[in-house]
């Protein structure tokens, strides 16, 4: 099993749609969780941290599920700016490595 | 303000021979980092300096040498450059074990 998996997609939706990716991950003692976008031919850029209890910022929230090891995303109201490549981002317990993973790409449509 | 700088942003050169990438940061971040991401996307660690110091060291060839002269600054050489080094290569910065990366811009490495 990779330490972290995502669906590549891509995801294509129509403006207004709520979308959610996730991303698996394969180490139990991970602690740290990241959400990161990176448009085409950019650099990652932090998008939001994952925090156990869940977090809100605007149209997007991430959240995890421990039991399950993964983290999602959730983006509500989908503009067409949001289209780009979602990167989750997962510590490797214990260890100062993180691991990206290798993203879902979401296209926005008009 | 540029807080993670790269040099040069485009790099295209000939199998064989020897080149640099330069990065700066004035974020005072303690950790810098040099990531390959290849054609199929994918985001992979190869170095981490901490303080000056490697901590991080991926299964990278020996031809890849890291270089940090100070806790600004991380360079990445190359030698005997091949087909397969062809990637975009980012510099980023963080205070140890945070998770909170900045990026530079990326070099795009074209090897010929």
């Amino acid at each position: 099993r990779k330490e972290v998996e995502q669906d590549p997609g891509p995801f294509n939706v129509p403006e207004g749609a709520t979308v959610a990716f996730n991303c698996t991950y394969s180490n139990s003692a991970s602690q740290s969780f990241f959400w990161y976008r990176q448009d085409c031919r950019k650099e990652p850029k932090l998008l939001m941290s994952v925090y156990s209890s869940g977090n809100e910022d605007g149209r997007f929230t991430a959240q995890l599920n421990r039991a399950s090891q993964y983290i999602s995303l959730l983006i509500r109201d989908s503009k067409l700016s949001d289209s780009a490549t979602y990167l989750c981002v997962v510590n490797m317990g214990g260890t100062y490595k993180y691991i990206f993973g290798t993203g879902t790409r979401l296209k926005v449509l008009a | 303000d540029t807080a993670v700088s790269q040099t040069p942003k485009y790099l295209v050169t000939q199998m064989g021979n020897d080149k640099s990438i330069k990065c700066e940061q004035n974020l005072g971040h303690d950790t810098m980092y040099w990531y390959k991401q290849d054609s199929k996307k994918f985001l992979k660690i190869m170095f981490s300096y901490n303080n000056k110091e490697l901590i991080i060291n991926e299964t990278v060839p020996n031809r890849f040498s890291p270089k940090s002269p100070d806790k600004a600054h991380l360079n990445l050489h190359i030698n005997s450059l091949e087909l397969g080094d062809s990637a975009v290569y980012f510099c980023a910065s963080s205070h140890l074990d945070s998770g909170f990366y900045s990026f530079g811009p990326g070099t795009r490495l074209t090897v010929t």
